[in-house]
């Protein structure tokens, strides 16, 4: 079975541009969680969507948003990017179920995309 | 609030030296502890895990035991190899909680000489 794949790999942005980044989990996993990791913060858990839905959200600002699709694919978005969001963003997908089973399932990450901000 | 406490790497090793990687934790609910482990350039790989009290977690020669009594989750590996340099995360996700949150330490840097 593939694993979770996430592109780009490697981006460069400037000040105030926006940004998208894809995921795609493991073939019948319908949970995608996304982190970031920096230096300074270390990994931090961004927002988590299941069944096309918001199940859960970190403590980033509204810059940060996210969407599922139908086929569980997620995308990641930042608008007005600062030198700050240079980091390292993670995805992670798990089965899941609608009970949402708490913390008893295994999170799959793919190889994050390196975003550079510049 | 849910936290990881792990203690400060880098941590240098020989070859066939015992590892330990000390984990603490606080959550207000009643957590499943896992250890992920991060190669250069990669993504993060779980390691090894435990939903319960007293479970122990093994993998490739790596355990861990989720203590209650002391809310920790000490990593270990009798003998370890050049090949397990890397960055051991050891994290949370609160069973309270709807959903999937996982909460992580600092990280551990482990670097393994031959």
């Amino acid at each position: 079975k593939a694993g979770v794949t996430q592109t780009p790999r490697y981006l460069i942005k400037t000040r105030g541009q926006q940004v998208t980044l894809s995921c795609s989990p493991i073939s019948g996993h319908r949970s995608v969680s996304w982190y970031q990791q920096t230096p300074g913060q270390g990994l931090q858990f961004l927002f988590e969507y299941f069944s096309e839905t918001q199940r859960n959200k970190g403590n980033f600002p509204g810059r940060f948003s996210g969407r599922q699709f139908s086929n569980s694919r997620s995308e990641m978005n930042v608008s007005t990017l600062e030198l700050g969001d240079s980091a390292l963003y993670l995805c992670a997908s798990s089965l899941s179920h609608r009970s949402g089973l708490a913390g008893l399932e295994t999170q799959y990450f793919g190889p994050g995309t390196r975003l550079l901000v510049l | 609030g849910n936290s990881v406490t792990q203690m400060e790497g880098p941590v240098t090793l020989s070859e066939e030296a015992f590892l330990t990687i000390n984990c603490t934790y606080t959550a207000t609910g009643y957590p499943s502890l896992f250890w992920y482990v991060q190669y250069p350039g990669e993504g993060l790989q779980l390691l090894l895990k435990a939903t319960k009290a007293d479970d122990k977690g093994s993998n490739k020669g790596f355990e861990a035991t989720y203590r209650k009594e002391t809310t920790s989750f000490h990593l270990e590996k009798g003998s370890v190899q050049v090949s397990d340099s890397a960055v051991y995360f050891c994290a949370l996700s609160d069973r309270k909680e709807y959903g999937n949150k996982l909460v992580f330490g600092a990280g551990t840097i482990l670097r393994v000489k031959s």
